[in-house]
């Protein structure tokens, strides 16, 4: 278990709609990163958020948003969803720059788009 | 911009036999982290081992270790006295030193283990 939790587990919903995925991250983590793994592109890195704030971005859609609480969770909104939107959405956290730099993931989030 | 190669797209082993997989990588930064993930069957990502680029020594945990060669630029993975559970994907990535974390990750390579 390395502590970060994803919600839900599995998520299945039809072209066009919105979904939101919930992340909390490890205790005292400071960072959380999204990832996006599909079947047939590998990892892909989507966005960071550092203490509340965006820190760095990668391949993330117009139709993607996230954002990180007060309380550290994050969430990821995905709308107007399409068929190539299915993929396994991991959440991740690490410390801060001063310890550790390990990067730990949660089970992921499974998103069918149907 | 920083890359990851994993030659090996798929491997397999014996079980109790020792497997080492490949990972390159091009940087001009001196300052970095490499790590080996394991992904099972379950799709979840298991951080196995990780190397500091300052740090000459190889980085060992339990029967993984790795064999860090910074002027080549190559940190390959040997799993020892390999068991069924190994069975998966292995992920090789390089991690810049700093606030801008992004992983970058190789493509993988599937370890299959034979009894």
């Amino acid at each position: 278990d390395s502590g970060v939790t994803q919600t839900p587990k599995h998520l299945i919903t039809a072209t066009g709609q919105r979904v939101t995925l919930r992340c909390s991250p490890r205790s005292g983590d400071l960072s959380v990163y999204w990832y996006q793994q599909s079947l047939d592109q590998g990892l892909q890195f989507l966005i960071q958020y550092y203490n509340g704030e965006e820190r760095a971005k990668g391949n993330i859609l117009e139709r993607f948003s996230a954002q990180q609480f007060p309380d550290l969770h994050s969430e990821l909104n995905l709308s107007s969803l399409e068929l190539g939107d299915s993929a396994l959405y991991f959440c991740a956290s690490s410390t801060t720059p001063t310890s550790g730099n390990t990067i730990y993931f949660g089970e992921g989030s499974w998103l069918t788009v149907v | 911009a920083q890359t990851v190669t994993q030659s090996q797209p798929e491997m397999s082993v014996q079980e109790a036999e020792t497997v080492t997989l490949s990972c390159t990588y091009d940087t001009s930064e001196s300052d970095y982290y490499l790590f080996w993930y394991k992904q099972p069957p379950s799709r979840q990502m298991i951080l196995v081992i990780r190397q500091e680029a300052y740090k000459q020594q190889n980085a060992t945990e339990n029967r993984f270790s790795v064999n860090f060669q910074k002027a080549a630029k190559s940190f390959s993975l040997k799993i020892s006295d390999s068991q069924l559970g190994d069975a998966a994907m292995y992920f090789c990535a390089y991690l810049r030193a700093g606030n801008n974390r992004k992983l970058i990750w190789g493509l993988g390579t599937s370890l299959a283990v034979n009894p």
